[in-house]
């Protein structure tokens, strides 16, 4: 089916620990969005991503790292997680098109111990 | 610089009653707004957005939204709630990256 995939669903990890949250869409879409979801914050953007190998920071994006190596798949690697890390992370996709609505994913929940 | 505040963090209204979930902006030039709808453990999906020259704008499941420019709002109506209409609201601006709100839960009651 097409769509956007979004794996684990669920993970926990410890203090310092490397995860990797990973991301595939299906339509081709040439703009991906990493967001955080807390309580109170609403979404916040960690990375996006214009294109294949082509990345930029959004509004929280220290202690993560992303990579776009192929257009489907937008991974989004927390070098050491720390307990602040622990949330909900939704990535998306979206045509690049201005005014063309984001496409969003089901979400990993994280938690860091 | 491009925001959006949801003022209120809830709303309570009865089935059947008009449902608004409201939303003022903040953005230099064209305002590309959007609203979309979290159900629990789903990801965000995407109601409707402003397009330029229409005040009123109509999307999924019967909602409209409202935009105001001298009051930079663009405010979410449906005139009949339904229970099944219980969820999250966000409200975002933006072309290509958008700024969410902080959301509003919204709870319609039999």
């Amino acid at each position: 089916d097409a769509g956007i995939t979004q794996s684990p669903r669920y993970k926990i990890t410890e203090t310092g620990r490397q995860v990797t949250l990973m991301c595939h869409q299906t339509w081709s879409h040439s703009y991906m969005f990493w967001y955080r979801q807390d309580l109170g914050h609403g979404l916040r953007l960690i990375y996006y991503s214009a294109a294949a190998d082509i990345t930029d920071k959004g509004e929280v994006p220290d202690g993560y790292v992303v990579s776009r190596s192929k257009t489907e798949n937008f991974p989004l690697t927390l070098e050491s997680a720390t307990r602040s890390q622990t949330s909900v992370y939704f990535c998306a996709s979206s045509e690049g098109i201005k005014n063309s609505p984001l496409h969003f994913g089901n979400g990993t929940r994280l938690t860091v111990t | 610089a491009q925001s959006v505040a949801q003022p209120e963090d809830q709303v309570n209204v009865a089935e059947g009653n008009p449902l608004t979930v409201k939303c003022t902006y903040s953005v230099s030039g064209n305002p590309y707004l959007f609203w979309y709808v979290q159900y629990p453990n789903r990801g965000l999906q995407f109601l409707l957005k402003y397009i330029t020259g229409d005040n009123l704008v109509k999307g999924s499941y019967g909602f409209e939204a409202e935009f105001n420019k001298s009051q930079t709002s663009f405010h979410l109506k449906k005139p009949s709630a339904l229970v099944s209409d219980s969820a999250l609201y966000f409200c975002a601006v933006g072309d290509y990256k958008l700024s969410f709100g902080a959301g509003t839960t919204v709870t319609v009651r039999a």
